[in-house]
């Protein structure tokens, strides 16, 4: 079974509109955190949000937040006022405490691609 | 700080030849790694390393070799390439809770 999955491969978004990219997991660790990466089309991998699997609140870092709901097992992107230059590749990834100590392996889904419309 | 930076950005290998894509950190990180990102996937663990001296293989070792004598390092070697490693190549090194990547490498291997 997937770990990590986006059962999104595209999503279209006008401009200035809100959109919830979609994530769901798969762990038996009570401990874990998920992230979210942004992949333009120039190839980085840049790094949008974390969320603690002991964090009460949702996460949230500027335009972005995180709709944690720990009992569905499901961690959605929301970008709010949605910009030209959001159009990209959104990953999620999980990192799971059975890893061990000081391990950062990230387990990743395989993405979905965002387009924004003018 | 320059971040991680990786070298080469594109490489062309015929089959069996050998290389080392090279990964370097200058924010003193422990815990580095290598990913591959196959076209519609997501990326997958290949090595990693918590420290100098120490290494572990990820997700899909099969086919790659790493070292770590230094923090700031972490080299990847292709011993033989074969054509099913032809992919984009991420180094990341991390702190806390964020991993920070590598510009990349596009490996061709004909």
């Amino acid at each position: 079974a997937q770990k990590i999955t986006q059962t999104q491969p595209g999503m279209f978004v006008q401009e200035k509109e809100a959109v919830t990219l979609d994530c769901t997991y798969d762990t038996s660790d009570q401990s874990y955190g998920l992230f979210w990466y942004k992949q333009p089309s120039s190839g980085e991998m840049i790094f949008l949000i974390y969320q603690g699997s002991y964090d009460e609140q949702n996460a949230t870092e500027g335009r972005y937040s995180l709709n944690f709901q720990k009992a569905r097992k499901s961690a959605n992107l929301v970008i709010s006022a949605s910009q030209l230059g959001d159009s990209a590749m959104y990953f999620c990834a999980m990192r799971e405490n059975h890893s061990g100590a000081g391990s950062y392996q990230l387990t990743f889904g395989k993405g979905t691609k965002l387009s924004v419309i003018p | 700080n320059a971040g991680v930076t990786q070298t080469p950005k594109f490489q062309v290998l015929k089959t069996g030849q050998s290389m080392t894509l090279q990964c370097a950190q200058d924010m003193n990180h422990e815990y580095m790694s290598w990913y591959r990102q196959d076209p519609g996937m997501g990326l997958r663990l290949i090595h990693y390393s918590v420290g100098a001296g120490i290494t572990d293989q990820g997700e899909v070792p099969n086919g790659y070799n790493v070292s770590r004598s230094t923090t700031e390092d972490f080299p990847l070697r292709l011993l033989s390439a074969a054509p099913s490693q032809t992919s984009v190549y991420f180094c990341a090194s991390s702190y806390h809770n964020e991993q920070f990547f590598g510009p990349g490498t596009r490996l061709t291997v004909l």
